[in-house]
């Protein structure tokens, strides 16, 4: 079982609606979660941390669910500059705090 | 100014020639990383530094050599490329990998070195 497991899609939605993406990680030890996000033939960058009480920015909501070992990111009012992959990322406790990328969602809003 | 910066952003050879990649970052960070993007898109980290002593060295061939001559330089030498060497390499920075809070693990990655080994 891969550590970090994302289903790669592609989500193809309408403008306007609303998407939600799972991860689910293997390591109960986890500490830290992120989501990045990845344009075509660009580099990831940082969409927005994962805190245990969930949190919102703008039509990103993200949510943490340490019981079942996923965290969630749910886009409301999608955009088509939303369309890229989303990558989930898990930092555990080990040698070197080391981050562990998922294989990414792909998302593509269509007009 | 561009925060981490690697060159060159494309990189064609031929197999078994040796190549390098430079890496630098002027965020004031301490921790430096490779990552490898391969075709199907997973990003696997190769190596991490801190402060110029090796934090992670995964299990990547020994044909990869990684050097930091000081913590805003991370520079990867390849030697006798292989067709499976054919990827996304990217190199990235974060304030400090030991730390937790305050987005001090938070990675501020290059735009990418693309190598094409025919």
């Amino acid at each position: 079982r891969k550590e970090v497991e994302q289903d790669p899609g592609p989500f193809n939605v309408p403008e306007g609606a609303t998407v939600a993406f799972n991860c689910t990680y293997s390591n109960s030890a986890s500490q830290s979660f992120f989501w990045y996000r990845q344009d075509c033939r660009k580099e990831p960058k940082l969409l927005m941390s994962v805190y245990s009480s969930g949190n919102e920015d703008g039509r990103f909501t993200a949510q943490l669910n340490r019981a079942s070992q996923y965290i969630s990111l749910l886009i409301r009012d999608s955009k088509l500059s939303d369309s890229a992959t989303y990558l989930c990322v898990v930092i555990h406790n080990n040698a070197g705090n080391m981050l562990t990328f998922g294989g990414g969602t792909r998302l593509m809003v269509k007009p | 100014d561009t925060a981490v910066s690697q060159t060159p952003k494309y990189l064609v050879t031929q197999m078994g020639n040796d190549k390098s990649i430079k890496c630098e970052q002027n965020l004031g960070h301490d921790t430096m990383y490779w990552y490898k993007q391969d075709s199907k898109k997973f990003l696997k980290i190769m190596f991490s530094y801190n402060n110029k002593e090796l934090i992670i060295n995964e299990t990547v061939p020994n044909r990869f050599s990684p050097k930091s001559p000081d913590k805003a330089h991370l520079n990867l030498h390849i030697n006798s490329l292989e067709l499976g060497d054919s990827a996304v390499y990217f190199c990235a920075s974060s304030q400090d990998f030991r730390r937790f809070l305050g987005g001090a693990n938070v990675l501020t990655f290059g735009a990418g070195s693309r190598l094409t080994v025919l």
